[in-house]
């Protein structure tokens, strides 16, 4: 399949660490980039592929990829860090090449 | 810094099309970073509908979209635009603009569809 898959919501308490899985057979060939959108705004680079963190994003904020699982981690959550959360990569598969994002993930901070 | 400047909301008739323009600004538009659109109807998530290459001006779309989406531009004044024919009401959505490998999002585009 070429999809992207993500867990609907995931809750963490403030201050521990959380992370957010996406699973699908196109991570094997194209890293996975982390979008975070929060509501009534424009998503939000968090994680650049090849888990590189852009500039402004706080460290706190990590990823990792395992052939075809890519998971963003946040170490210490905030409020501030509740939002939605997609990852996105790229599946070459067919006859012509297209962007592919997860479902999403609703992340709640308690 | 980057910035994408999209136009107004739209209020469209069911068959009618919408024309979405995307400014960019703060970097060369027709350097190495395409231009993609990606819509969001209400409560839903994030749906690719198609790339664009400001210097060639080539383009792609999903097949979703194939036949009834135009990706163009405007180079003189670094202007992208998405044009979306025989609308739906199903096409009611946000609409965006973002740089290439999505590092950069435009604000959104309202695109309400009803009679």
């Amino acid at each position: 399949s070429s999809e992207l898959t993500q867990d609907p919501r995931v809750s963490v308490a403030l201050g521990q660490t959380v992370t957010i899985t996406c699973r699908g057979a196109i991570l094997r060939y194209f890293s996975a980039a982390w979008y975070q959108q929060k509501p009534g705004q424009a998503p939000v680079l968090v994680m650049s592929p090849k888990n590189s963190r852009p500039s402004g994003i706080p460290d706190r904020f990590s990823g990792s990829d395992s052939v075809t699982t890519a998971t963003l981690t946040i170490t210490g959550a905030r409020a501030d860090d509740e939002g939605d959360y997609y990852c996105n990569s790229r599946d070459t598969s067919g006859s012509h090449p297209r962007w592919v994002f997860g479902g999403g993930t609703k992340l709640t901070v308690l | 810094q980057v910035q994408l400047v999209q136009s107004e909301a739209e209020l469209k008739e069911p068959g009618a099309s919408v024309r979405v323009s995307c400014k960019a600004s703060g970097y060369t538009f027709t350097s190495n970073y395409d231009i993609n659109w990606v819509r969001q109807a209400a409560g839903q998530g994030l749906e690719w509908m198609g790339w664009m290459n400001p210097n060639t001006g080539n383009t792609g779309s999903a097949d979703k979209f194939e036949g009834r989406v135009s990706l163009t531009r405007d180079v003189s004044t670094s202007t992208a635009f998405m044009e979306l024919t025989n609308l739906k009401s199903e096409d009611s959505a946000v609409y965006y603009c973002a740089r290439g490998r999505f590092d950069t999002w435009g604000q959104g585009t309202q695109v309400i569809v009803s009679s």
